[in-house]
């Protein structure tokens, strides 16, 4: 079974744009999270989508939006980038609902300069 | 909120060594614990997970974890370190709130020298 998919794997930005990132999870996989990883921060979460709909929302501006397509697929949007946003973004799907087990993909690692 | 505190932020160790890696967390309810592993280059992955039953757990790779609730702690640990562990690892507590969403520490980085 192919594992959790991320595109782009590299992304070099500039102040103000803005920025689409996507994840294809594991076939089968109804869940689909976001992460940004961050030396100074570690793992912080950013939203959880099952069945279309956002489940769950970490505490990050409204700049940071995702979506869901109906074959769980998502993607995730950060608008007006800023410095601080570059980081490794983390996509991670399980089977169900709830997130007790998670498969993570291999990131997308984002400058923004 | 939850918090989980890796009280190493990075070790060094020789092969063969023993390891044990520290992590706490804050809620006291029921949790479930989790201790992943990033090889460099590689994807986040599961080393072991604790959900309920015997509080020691066994992982792959010849690790595990010991669930003290009394003490609010997580720690993972492996007899003999092999060059291959070398890696970050982070602990993570699912959300007491209901959601699951789980909580990562900030990473222990480990460096095995051969």
């Amino acid at each position: 079974k192919a594992g959790v998919t991320q595109t782009p794997r590299y992304l070099i930005k500039t102040r103000g744009q803005q920025v689409t990132l996507s994840c294809s999870p594991i076939s089968g996989h109804r869940s689909v999270s976001w992460y940004q990883q961050t030396p100074g921060q570690g793992l912080q979460f950013l939203f959880e989508y099952f069945s279309e709909t956002q489940r769950n929302k970490g505490n990050f501006p409204g700049r940071f939006s995702g979506r869901q397509f109906s074959n769980s697929r998502s993607e995730m949007n950060v608008s007006t980038l800023e410095l601080g946003d570059s980081a490794l973004y983390l996509c991670a799907s399980s089977p169900g609902r709830s997130s007790l087990e998670q498969y993570f993909g291999p990131g997308t690692r984002l400058t923004v300069t | 909120a939850q918090s989980v505190s890796q009280h190493n932020h990075h070790v060094i160790l020789s092969e063969a060594a023993s390891l044990e890696l520290g992590c706490n967390y804050s809620y006291g309810g029921t949790v479930n614990l989790f201790w992943y592993v990033q090889y460099p280059g590689q994807h986040l992955q599961l080393l072991l997970k604790y959900f309920s039953g015997d509080p020691l757990v066994k992982g792959i790779k010849g690790f595990e974890a010991e669930f003290i609730k009394s003490k609010f702690s997580f720690n993972l640990r492996k007899p003999s370190v092999q060059w291959s562990d070398t890696a970050e690892y982070f602990c993570a507590v699912t959300d007491p709130g209901g959601s699951y969403i789980p909580t990562f520490g900030r990473g222990t980085s480990l460096i095995v020298h051969p």
